[in-house]
């Protein structure tokens, strides 16, 4: 079955370090790729996503993800965590039309002082 | 821009009552989607519509489920004969459509539902 894992479901950082989301997908067939974020009592938000072409993908908020088709992962990073980067994020995959998302568990993300 | 709405923030019902969810999408986006979230999970596609025409089911929505767009505007979703485990977040998002490769999606704040 096509699935979507995201590994740690908490992650905990120091502001201004390294933050890496892990996502892993289950399929033979690469799908498309995405990674949400949710603040508390908001929606979710598209930070960026992987369809075509390039693998290393530049989204919004200094966020970055690479699709590595030999390892179906498509992990999130950021160079340096600020404390509003706090919240939960969530990967996503597509394997048909009309954006039907398969949504990982989500990883709620603490940046420390 | 309102975003989309969805009404209302906070549902309480006893199990066996029905309950109906309101969404308002982004005025003039035609594509609309129904998601769940539990507790601790990630949202679940439930349903989705191009104008008033539902074109995909999730085997999610069971009988006691239904969703309409009359006019290919605001969306509903009943429950009906509401059961604990419907307890959840139900998101709506909404689009201007497009193939996967250029739509994006909207999402409203959800209706968090708990079933006593």
């Amino acid at each position: 079955a096509q699935s979507v894992t995201q590994l740690g479901s908490h992650v905990s950082v120091s502001e201004g370090a390294l933050v890496l989301l892990r996502c892993n997908y289950s399929s033979s067939v690469p799908p498309y790729l995405f990674w949400y974020v949710q603040y508390p009592n908001q929606g979710l938000q598209l930070l960026l996503k992987y369809t075509t072409g390039a693998t290393l993908v530049k989204g919004i908020n200094g966020f970055e993800a690479e699709f590595k088709k030999s390892e179906t992962s498509f992990h999130l990073t950021k160079p340096s965590a600020h404390m509003s980067d706090a919240a939960e994020y969530f990967c996503a995959a597509s394997w048909t039309s009309g954006s039907r998302l398969t949504f990982g568990e989500g990883t709620q993300l603490t940046v420390n002082p | 821009d309102t975003g989309v709405s969805q009404d209302p923030r906070h549902k309480i019902t006893k199990r066996g009552q029905n309950v109906t969810f309101r969404c308002d999408p982004i005025s003039e986006h035609n594509r609309l989607y129904w998601y769940r979230q539990t507790l601790g999970q990630g949202p679940e596609f439930l349903t989705y519509f191009q104008n008033e025409a539902q074109l995909e089911k999730s085997r999610l929505l069971s009988d006691r489920f239904s969703a309409e767009r009359p006019k290919g505007s605001f969306s509903t979703l009943e429950i009906q004969r509401t059961e604990q485990g419907d307890s959840a977040m139900y998101l709506c998002a909404s689009s201007l459509g497009g193939t996967v490769r250029n739509e994006k999606l909207f999402f409203g704040s959800g209706t968090q539902l708990s079933v006593l």
